[in-house]
């Protein structure tokens, strides 16, 4: 079974400059999550799909962060403009269901660096 | 929102000692996991925990669930240089359909050969 497919896996920007990035859940993954984790701390929750509804996005930053899945399989997470402090790696996960009691598989994650 | 104290924040230790690091919140947990990040990689689920009390082994690794549910544990036995990395705790609080994790920071195993 392969696993969340993330590109790019490396980012150099200026800031103000856009990024998007893609991710690619394991097939038939209802719910698929983007985290953000900075240098040196643990990944933090920006936002939640089920299915192509956003179930929770308490935590993105919405004046620059944006994110999508359209067809609830693939999903985009895009930064306009970007700033330094977005310097972090961005992880996709996907889990078959929401509810907890199922398994999130991460991906490689995304590593932005933002100059 | 909720917050998760990992501790240490580092361990240097010899290949075949023990290993024990662990979480505490702020609040209440209904599922308590412990994931390791490799270099480059996202984390990997080591040990899931969805009960008060519950005391699981995967190999080497054993964790368990506080009784007051805003703690955790996780030992490895007999380490091997191939247990170093950044373990993880993570919990969450099922509500709404949200449930999105809360990480600790982790704790950086180092081993010496």
């Amino acid at each position: 079974e392969a696993g969340v497919a993330q590109s790019p896996r490396y980012k150099i920007i200026e800031k103000r400059q856009s990024v998007a990035f893609w991710c690619n859940p394991i097939s038939g993954h209802a719910t698929l999550y983007w985290y953000q984790q900075i240098l040196g701390q643990g990944p933090k929750l920006l936002i939640q799909f089920q299915n192509n509804g956003v179930v929770d996005d308490s935590q993105l930053p919405k004046d620059r962060f944006s994110a999508e899945r359209l067809k609830g399989v693939d999903s985009t997470l895009k930064i306009q403009p970007a700033k330094l402090e977005d310097s972090a790696v961005y992880l996709c996960a996907s889990s078959p269901t929401s509810g907890g009691t199922d398994t999130q598989y991460f991906g490689p994650g995304t590593r932005l660096t933002v100059l | 929102g909720q917050q998760l104290n990992q501790s240490p924040q580092s361990m240097f230790i010899q290949e075949g000692e023990d290993v024990s690091m662990n979480c505490t919140s702020s609040s209440i947990f209904n599922t308590w996991l412990w994931y390791k990040q490799d270099p480059g990689e996202g984390p990997v689920l080591l040990i899931a925990l969805y009960k008060a009390g519950e005391l699981t082994s995967n190999g080497r690794l054993t964790a368990q669930f506080g009784i007051t549910r805003k703690d955790s544990f996780l030992n490895i036995s007999a380490s091997i240089p191939s247990d170093v990395g950044i373990y993880f705790c993570a919990g969450y609080y099922s509500g709404g359909g949200a449930d999105g994790l809360t990480f600790g920071k982790g704790t950086h195993l180092i081993i010496q050969p």
